[in-house]
């Protein structure tokens, strides 16, 4: 059985740092073509992405977000952990970890992200930026 | 502003179906495949479909989804025969190669009256 579990703050102040932690069981962050990530909700408003982190290290950080966020990962616990520096009200949102599957190319032999989807989510973690 | 354009909402009577739309351009959905997603108020989200219209073990076959070629640059989500317990919030979602990320489109609010 696959889950995931976000942990971390409900609250945080404006300028301050966010750190949350995903906690995952029933796969290995070292298998390939398998990849940990976090979106986010914010109230009223739509799904978006904010990182990923794959199987062999290599990351993917959307642009709306790169200069802020970092995720590392620690598979000897299995788990993946989010920073988010300058938090400020905008940022309040419900964060979710998610399990993202890549697609094996036969033509090429790589494991790619064109057919890339998110099987497992979290429950999520409201955190919310206010003073 | 979501890379992929969906409808905010929409609604249909219960045992009828509907199409939710999701437009995007020759970088994401014209070059990769899309998933769906279904998520509940207050719940985390659901992989609905994938590799356009491929469905998850338990996601029944009255979801299904489309694009209309190889190259296109949108996907559709049909569901038929309504119910009332499909009331939810709808994202398609895709990669894009130039952006190097993943891409949501901004919800489709979907009403079972």
């Amino acid at each position: 059985q696959i889950t995931l579990k976000e942990s971390g703050p409900a609250l945080v102040k404006p300028t301050q740092t966010l750190t949350l932690t995903c906690t995952f069981s029933g796969f290995s962050l070292t298998s390939r073509g398998v990849g940990v990530g976090w979106i986010r909700r914010p109230p009223g408003k739509a799904l978006e992405w904010l990182a990923i982190i794959y199987w062999d290290g290599d990351k993917r950080y959307s642009p709306s977000f790169k200069p802020r966020v970092t995720a590392v990962k620690d598979t000897s616990r299995d788990e993946v952990v989010l920073t988010m520096t300058e938090m400020g009200p905008v940022d309040t949102a419900t964060y979710y970890c998610a399990r993202w599957r890549q697609y094996f190319d036969l033509m090429s032999g790589n494991y790619t992200n064109k057919e890339g989807r998110w099987d497992y989510w979290g429950q999520g973690i409201l955190v919310t930026a206010s003073s | 502003q979501s890379v992929l354009t969906q409808p905010p909402s929409m609604s249909a009577a219960p045992g009828q179906k509907v199409t939710i739309s999701c437009s995007g351009n020759a970088s994401n959905i014209g070059t990769n495949y899309v998933s769906w997603y279904q998520q509940f108020p207050e719940t985390a989200p659901k992989l609905l479909l994938y590799d356009i219209n491929k469905r998850p073990s338990g996601i029944p076959d009255r979801f299904s989804g489309s694009k209309s070629g190889a190259s296109a640059t949108s996907a559709t989500l049909d569901i038929t025969g309504l119910q009332t317990g499909d009331e939810a919030d709808y994202y398609c979602a895709s990669w894009d190669s130039s952006l190097d990320g993943v891409v949501f489109g901004g919800g489709t609010r979907l009403t079972v009256l």
